[in-house]
């Protein structure tokens, strides 16, 4: 089965830093690309970053650019986004997801989720 | 920069059929895109519905299906039922590793 489960979530002041990690099981990890996506309180998703199999193509929505990392280690079978100079508008729930094998861009498997929460 | 429209919220009757769209600021949605559509209760994860503009997930009832319509994806709902009440997200594939997604649609079924 396949499973992802994020964790690394809490209460951070602007202008900290935080990192999120997602461990994946019941599926070759180091094959698949993988993404974050997030959903402040109330709001709708808003896709954040994509990193590919092994690590060499990334890519970042323009609102966290600069500011956030995606990465892998395929050998933990695990995701990681650091999340550096936050702001209150990055308060989210943040989701792991796998983009689906085949070129059809979409995302076929989702983490439960982990709350960042940005405030003084 | 590129904004994914939806309707805020549709209603639909028990039984009825609704169709959910998906547009973008400029120009016009084609199978190019990709279109996907996610459903979300409150407090869960999305779960794939419909990926590749009409291709549905693993398990996905055959009521969902998704098209083209006009310059918009779609998303209809044939024969509605009360669990089908959720928030419903499109997204679409802009190209160099770029995914937006929509406002998203809360479907209420009454």
């Amino acid at each position: 089965e396949v499973q992802m489960v994020e964790s690394g979530g809490g209460l951070v002041q602007p202008g900290g830093s935080l990192r999120l990690s997602c461990a994946a099981s019941g599926f070759t990890f180091s094959s698949y690309w993988m993404h974050w996506v997030r959903q402040a309180p109330g709001k709708g998703l808003m896709w954040v970053s994509r990193i590919n199999s092994v690590g060499s193509r990334i890519s970042y929505a323009d609102s966290v650019k600069g500011r956030f990392t995606i990465s892998r280690d395929n050998a933990k079978n695990t995701l990681y986004l650091q999340m550096n100079s936050l702001r209150a508008e990055d308060t989210a729930v943040y989701y792991c997801a796998r983009e689906s094998d085949g070129y059809n861009w979409d995302f076929d498997y989702w983490g439960q989720g982990t709350l960042v929460t940005v405030s003084s | 920069q590129t904004v994914v429209t939806q309707e805020p919220s549709f209603s639909v009757s028990p039984g009825g059929t609704v169709t959910l769209t998906c547009a973008l600021s400029s120009g016009s949605v084609s199978t190019s895109y990709y279109p996907s559509w996610y459903q979300q209760t409150p407090g869960q994860a999305p779960r794939t519905l419909i990926y590749s503009t009409n291709t549905r997930s693993s398990g996905v009832p055959d009521r969902f299906s998704g098209s083209i319509l006009g310059n918009k994806a779609a998303l209809t709902i044939t024969g509605a039922q009360a669990d089908d009440e959720s928030d419903y997200y499109c997204v679409l594939y802009m190209g160099s590793g770029i995914w937006v997604f929509g406002g998203g649609t809360k479907l209420t079924v009454l």
